[in-house]
Protein backbone atom coordinates (compact mmCIF):
# COMPACT_ATOMS: atom_id res chain seq x y z
CA UNK A 1 0.00 0.00 0.00
CA UNK A 2 1.40 3.04 -1.51
CA UNK A 3 1.14 6.12 1.03
CA UNK A 4 0.48 8.99 -2.12
CA UNK A 5 -3.26 7.36 -4.16
CA UNK A 6 -3.09 7.21 -7.77
CA UNK A 7 -4.96 5.71 -10.53
CA UNK A 8 -4.36 2.34 -11.63
CA UNK A 9 -4.67 3.23 -15.01
CA UNK A 10 -5.74 5.95 -17.61
CA UNK A 11 -6.34 6.39 -21.34
CA UNK A 12 -6.66 8.93 -24.09
CA UNK A 13 -6.20 9.03 -27.56
CA UNK A 14 -3.52 10.08 -29.86
CA UNK A 15 -4.15 14.25 -29.31
CA UNK A 16 -6.00 14.46 -26.17
CA UNK A 17 -5.30 15.40 -22.99
CA UNK A 18 -5.29 12.89 -19.45
CA UNK A 19 -4.83 14.05 -16.12
CA UNK A 20 -3.11 11.54 -13.24
CA UNK A 21 -3.93 12.34 -9.87
CA UNK A 22 -1.93 11.91 -6.77
CA UNK A 23 -3.53 11.73 -2.98
CA UNK A 24 -1.63 12.41 0.01
CA UNK A 25 -2.00 13.35 3.58
CA UNK A 26 -1.81 16.23 6.20
CA UNK A 27 1.86 14.59 6.54
CA UNK A 28 3.45 14.68 2.69
CA UNK A 29 1.46 16.71 -0.06
CA UNK A 30 -0.61 18.16 2.75
CA UNK A 31 1.83 19.48 4.98
CA UNK A 32 3.30 21.43 2.11
CA UNK A 33 5.59 19.31 1.02
CA UNK A 34 6.62 19.69 -2.74
CA UNK A 35 5.34 16.64 -5.32
CA UNK A 36 7.73 15.57 -8.21
CA UNK A 37 6.04 13.33 -10.82
CA UNK A 38 8.70 10.82 -12.52
CA UNK A 39 7.66 8.69 -16.03
CA UNK A 40 8.95 5.08 -16.41
CA UNK A 41 8.92 3.56 -19.85
CA UNK A 42 10.55 -0.06 -20.47
CA UNK A 43 14.01 -0.51 -21.26
CA UNK A 44 15.05 3.11 -20.40
CA UNK A 45 15.72 4.80 -16.97
CA UNK A 46 13.21 6.84 -15.00
CA UNK A 47 12.97 10.01 -15.79
CA UNK A 48 12.21 13.34 -13.87
CA UNK A 49 8.96 15.37 -15.23
CA UNK A 50 8.22 18.00 -12.98
CA UNK A 51 9.90 18.96 -9.85
CA UNK A 52 8.58 21.08 -7.20
CA UNK A 53 5.16 21.08 -7.67
CA UNK A 54 5.54 22.31 -11.12
CA UNK A 55 8.71 23.20 -12.44
CA UNK A 56 10.43 20.92 -15.60
CA UNK A 57 13.71 20.21 -15.94
CA UNK A 58 15.41 21.24 -19.44
CA UNK A 59 14.45 18.86 -21.88
CA UNK A 60 11.02 18.12 -21.02
CA UNK A 61 8.65 19.32 -23.58
CA UNK A 62 5.58 21.86 -22.22
CA UNK A 63 2.80 19.14 -23.12
CA UNK A 64 3.78 18.40 -19.05
CA UNK A 65 2.55 20.36 -16.69
CA UNK A 66 1.28 19.71 -12.81
CA UNK A 67 -0.40 21.52 -10.12
CA UNK A 68 -1.05 20.79 -6.14
CA UNK A 69 -4.29 21.88 -4.38
CA UNK A 70 -4.00 20.82 -0.52
CA UNK A 71 -3.27 17.50 0.38
CA UNK A 72 -3.44 17.05 -3.60
CA UNK A 73 -1.39 16.96 -6.69
CA UNK A 74 -1.72 16.03 -10.22
CA UNK A 75 -0.24 15.56 -13.58
CA UNK A 76 -1.34 16.84 -17.34
CA UNK A 77 -0.52 15.61 -20.10
CA UNK A 78 -1.60 17.52 -23.82
CA UNK A 79 -1.13 16.66 -26.91
CA UNK A 80 -1.00 12.78 -26.09
CA UNK A 81 1.56 11.00 -28.26
CA UNK A 82 2.30 7.15 -28.29
CA UNK A 83 5.90 7.46 -26.66
CA UNK A 84 4.61 8.70 -23.39
CA UNK A 85 2.77 5.22 -22.97
CA UNK A 86 4.07 3.97 -19.73
CA UNK A 87 4.29 4.54 -16.42
CA UNK A 88 3.93 7.42 -14.31
CA UNK A 89 4.60 8.10 -10.37
CA UNK A 90 3.97 11.01 -8.18
CA UNK A 91 6.37 11.45 -4.89
CA UNK A 92 7.06 13.49 -2.08
CA UNK A 93 8.72 13.83 1.81
CA UNK A 94 6.28 12.37 4.97
CA UNK A 95 7.27 14.46 7.81
CA UNK A 96 5.47 11.09 9.97
CA UNK A 97 7.81 8.36 8.39
CA UNK A 98 10.55 10.60 8.00
CA UNK A 99 10.76 9.24 4.26
CA UNK A 100 10.75 9.73 1.09
CA UNK A 101 7.59 8.30 -0.65
CA UNK A 102 6.02 7.51 -3.86
CA UNK A 103 2.53 6.80 -5.68
CA UNK A 104 1.73 3.45 -6.45
CA UNK A 105 1.44 4.27 -9.94
CA UNK A 106 -0.22 5.38 -13.12
CA UNK A 107 -0.04 3.35 -16.52
CA UNK A 108 -0.76 5.24 -19.87
CA UNK A 109 -2.26 3.81 -22.67
CA UNK A 110 -1.93 5.33 -25.61
CA UNK A 111 -5.29 4.75 -27.67
CA UNK B 1 26.16 14.21 -18.72
CA UNK B 2 25.76 12.04 -15.31
CA UNK B 3 24.71 8.77 -15.47
CA UNK B 4 24.43 5.66 -13.42
CA UNK B 5 24.54 1.78 -13.88
CA UNK B 6 23.83 -0.53 -11.77
CA UNK B 7 25.62 -3.80 -11.12
CA UNK B 8 25.50 -6.87 -9.05
CA UNK B 9 24.24 -10.53 -8.70
CA UNK B 10 21.04 -10.95 -10.38
CA UNK B 11 20.14 -13.82 -8.04
CA UNK B 12 20.57 -14.24 -4.33
CA UNK B 13 19.89 -16.71 -1.78
CA UNK B 14 17.34 -16.46 0.99
CA UNK B 15 19.16 -15.65 4.02
CA UNK B 16 22.01 -14.05 2.64
CA UNK B 17 22.76 -10.49 1.82
CA UNK B 18 22.06 -8.68 -1.61
CA UNK B 19 25.12 -6.09 -2.74
CA UNK B 20 24.25 -3.97 -5.38
CA UNK B 21 26.98 -1.60 -6.41
CA UNK B 22 25.99 1.70 -8.57
CA UNK B 23 29.09 3.39 -10.90
CA UNK B 24 28.97 7.10 -11.56
CA UNK B 25 30.06 8.69 -15.36
CA UNK B 26 30.12 11.97 -16.90
CA UNK B 27 30.54 13.47 -13.40
CA UNK B 28 31.96 13.27 -9.60
CA UNK B 29 29.97 11.70 -6.84
CA UNK B 30 31.35 14.18 -4.93
CA UNK B 31 28.52 16.43 -5.33
CA UNK B 32 27.32 18.87 -2.22
CA UNK B 33 24.35 19.61 -3.73
CA UNK B 34 23.19 15.59 -3.99
CA UNK B 35 22.82 12.38 -1.95
CA UNK B 36 22.85 9.01 -3.57
CA UNK B 37 19.96 6.89 -3.07
CA UNK B 38 18.95 3.21 -3.81
CA UNK B 39 14.84 3.09 -4.49
CA UNK B 40 13.10 -0.84 -5.74
CA UNK B 41 9.87 -1.29 -7.82
CA UNK B 42 8.79 -5.19 -6.32
CA UNK B 43 6.39 -6.98 -9.07
CA UNK B 44 3.16 -5.53 -9.62
CA UNK B 45 3.83 -2.64 -6.99
CA UNK B 46 5.18 0.68 -7.07
CA UNK B 47 8.52 2.35 -5.99
CA UNK B 48 9.84 1.81 -2.68
CA UNK B 49 12.89 4.54 -1.18
CA UNK B 50 15.17 2.63 0.80
CA UNK B 51 17.71 5.36 1.68
CA UNK B 52 20.20 7.31 0.32
CA UNK B 53 24.03 8.86 1.40
CA UNK B 54 25.96 11.79 0.45
CA UNK B 55 29.64 11.65 -0.68
CA UNK B 56 31.03 12.07 2.87
CA UNK B 57 29.19 8.68 3.93
CA UNK B 58 26.27 10.16 6.04
CA UNK B 59 23.17 8.67 5.40
CA UNK B 60 19.30 7.83 6.47
CA UNK B 61 17.90 4.99 5.56
CA UNK B 62 13.94 4.19 5.59
CA UNK B 63 12.46 3.51 9.10
CA UNK B 64 10.96 -0.58 7.57
CA UNK B 65 14.30 -1.13 6.58
CA UNK B 66 16.75 0.93 8.94
CA UNK B 67 17.75 -3.21 10.53
CA UNK B 68 18.94 -4.48 6.88
CA UNK B 69 20.22 -2.06 4.84
CA UNK B 70 23.65 -0.44 4.73
CA UNK B 71 25.11 2.00 1.79
CA UNK B 72 28.71 3.47 1.27
CA UNK B 73 30.50 4.95 -1.21
CA UNK B 74 33.92 5.13 -2.62
CA UNK B 75 34.58 8.35 -3.94
CA UNK B 76 37.90 6.99 -5.69
CA UNK B 77 36.01 5.07 -7.66
CA UNK B 78 33.38 6.88 -8.11
CA UNK B 79 30.84 4.53 -6.95
CA UNK B 80 28.06 3.22 -4.17
CA UNK B 81 26.88 0.53 -2.68
CA UNK B 82 24.09 -1.31 -1.52
CA UNK B 83 23.80 -4.34 0.91
CA UNK B 84 21.02 -6.11 1.74
CA UNK B 85 20.93 -8.55 5.08
CA UNK B 86 18.88 -11.60 5.30
CA UNK B 87 16.92 -11.03 1.83
CA UNK B 88 13.34 -13.10 1.30
CA UNK B 89 11.37 -13.59 -1.69
CA UNK B 90 9.45 -10.15 -0.81
CA UNK B 91 13.39 -8.47 -1.24
CA UNK B 92 12.92 -9.72 -5.43
CA UNK B 93 12.64 -6.69 -7.01
CA UNK B 94 14.12 -4.40 -9.59
CA UNK B 95 16.89 -2.14 -8.19
CA UNK B 96 17.53 1.35 -9.76
CA UNK B 97 19.94 4.24 -8.07
CA UNK B 98 19.83 7.27 -8.44
CA UNK B 99 20.75 11.16 -7.99
CA UNK B 100 19.09 13.04 -5.37
CA UNK B 101 18.45 16.65 -5.09
CA UNK B 102 18.10 18.51 -1.87
CA UNK B 103 17.01 21.96 -1.23
CA UNK B 104 15.05 23.53 1.07
CA UNK B 105 11.70 24.81 -0.14
CA UNK B 106 10.49 28.30 -0.78
CA UNK B 107 7.09 28.14 0.86
CA UNK B 108 8.10 26.54 3.87
CA UNK B 109 11.32 27.01 5.32
CA UNK B 110 11.15 24.29 7.27
CA UNK B 111 10.87 21.94 4.52
CA UNK B 112 13.57 20.13 2.68
CA UNK B 113 12.51 18.75 -0.81
CA UNK B 114 14.38 15.94 -2.45
CA UNK B 115 13.44 15.05 -5.87
CA UNK B 116 15.74 12.12 -7.66
CA UNK B 117 17.14 13.95 -10.95
CA UNK B 118 19.34 11.75 -12.29
CA UNK B 119 18.59 7.18 -12.57
CA UNK B 120 20.34 4.25 -13.50
CA UNK B 121 18.45 1.97 -15.45
CA UNK B 122 17.75 -0.77 -12.89
CA UNK B 123 18.74 -4.02 -12.51
CA UNK B 124 16.79 -7.16 -11.15
CA UNK B 125 17.53 -9.43 -8.52
CA UNK B 126 15.94 -12.73 -7.90
CA UNK B 127 15.68 -14.29 -4.68
CA UNK B 128 15.09 -18.02 -4.57
CA UNK B 129 17.77 -21.30 -3.60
Amino acid sequence: QSVLTQPPSVSGATGQRVTIGCTGSGFNIGAGHDVHWYQLLPETAPKLLIFNSNNRPSGVPDRFSASKSGASASLAITGLQAEDEGDYYCQSYDSGLNALVFGGGTKLTVL
Amino acid sequence: QVQLRESGPGLVKPSQTLSLTCSVSGGSIISPDHYWTWIRQSPGTGLEWMGYIDYKGSNYYHPSLKSRVTMSVDTSKDQFSLSLASVTAADRALYFCARVFRGRSRVNPYHYFYYMDVWGRGTTVTVSS
